[in-house]
């Protein structure tokens, strides 16, 4: 059972280039969510899904764009980026919203630098 | 403001010895508090989970405890491993119906050495 898969893992940019973070769970969860980690500072959120269908702006949303594709993935797209995006990309996913017990599983992460 | 603020930044035992953690935040309301563990170059991984009314939980070697009155958390490791070297990162949440209501920590972060 893989559980979140994110590619690429590293990545190198240039100023202003655009790419596209994909994401996909593989246990049938509801909610996706995207976060950056930078150096000595929380998960923050960027984006993330309550459900297939819908979107919704995290604590930094400026400079992304999200697709919530299917159930099963969520793409998180740079569309120039900036050396200020250079950070640590995290995929999250949920069963259900509302469900107490239930944690996040996060993604192994992708390594963005911007140069 | 809703902050969650963790005690120390980082945290050095040896091998064998035991270490708490701490967590104390401001966020309101209060739905759940986690605590996640995340080993260099991946993604944190759930240790434990506590309600309202949980003051206590524990997950083999961790414990974690609640005081929602003082609204503060630790997390003890006993009889610590060298697989224990890692970030600790405590998770609160106002309202478990929205998925974007979450307020993360800085991390503390664990090394034991042996």
């Amino acid at each position: 059972n893989a559980g979140v898969t994110q590619t690429p893992k590293f990545q190198v940019l240039k100023t202003g280039q655009s790419m596209t973070l994909q994401c996909a769970q593989d246990m049938n969860h509801n909610s996706m969510y995207w976060y950056r980690q930078d150096p000595g500072m929380g998960l923050r959120l960027i984006y993330y899904s309550a459900s297939e269908g819908t979107t919704d702006k995290g604590e930094v949303p400026n400079g992304y764009n999200v697709s919530r594709l299917n159930k099963r993935e969520f793409s998180l797209r740079l569309e120039s980026a900036a050396p200020s995006q250079t950070s640590v990309y995290f995929c999250a996913s949920r069963s259900e919203p509302g469900s107490r017990n239930q944690p996040q599983h996060f993604g192994d992460g992708t390594r963005l630098s911007i140069l | 403001k809703n902050q969650v603020e963790q005690s120390p930044q980082s945290l050095i035992i040896l091998e064998g010895k035991n270490c708490t953690l701490q967590c104390n935040y401001t966020v309101s309301p209060f739905s759940n508090l986690r605590w996640y563990k995340q080993d260099t170059g991946r993604g944190p991984v759930s240790l434990t989970i506590m309600t309202f009314s949980e003051n206590t939980k524990s997950n083999g070697r961790y414990t974690a405890t609640l005081d929602a009155d003082t609204k503060q958390s630790s997390l003890h490791i006993t009889a610590s491993q060298l697989s224990d070297s890692a970030s600790y990162i405590c998770v609160v949440t106002r309202d478990n119906t929205n998925a974007g209501k979450s307020t993360f920590g800085d991390g503390t972060t664990l090394t034991v050495k042996p």
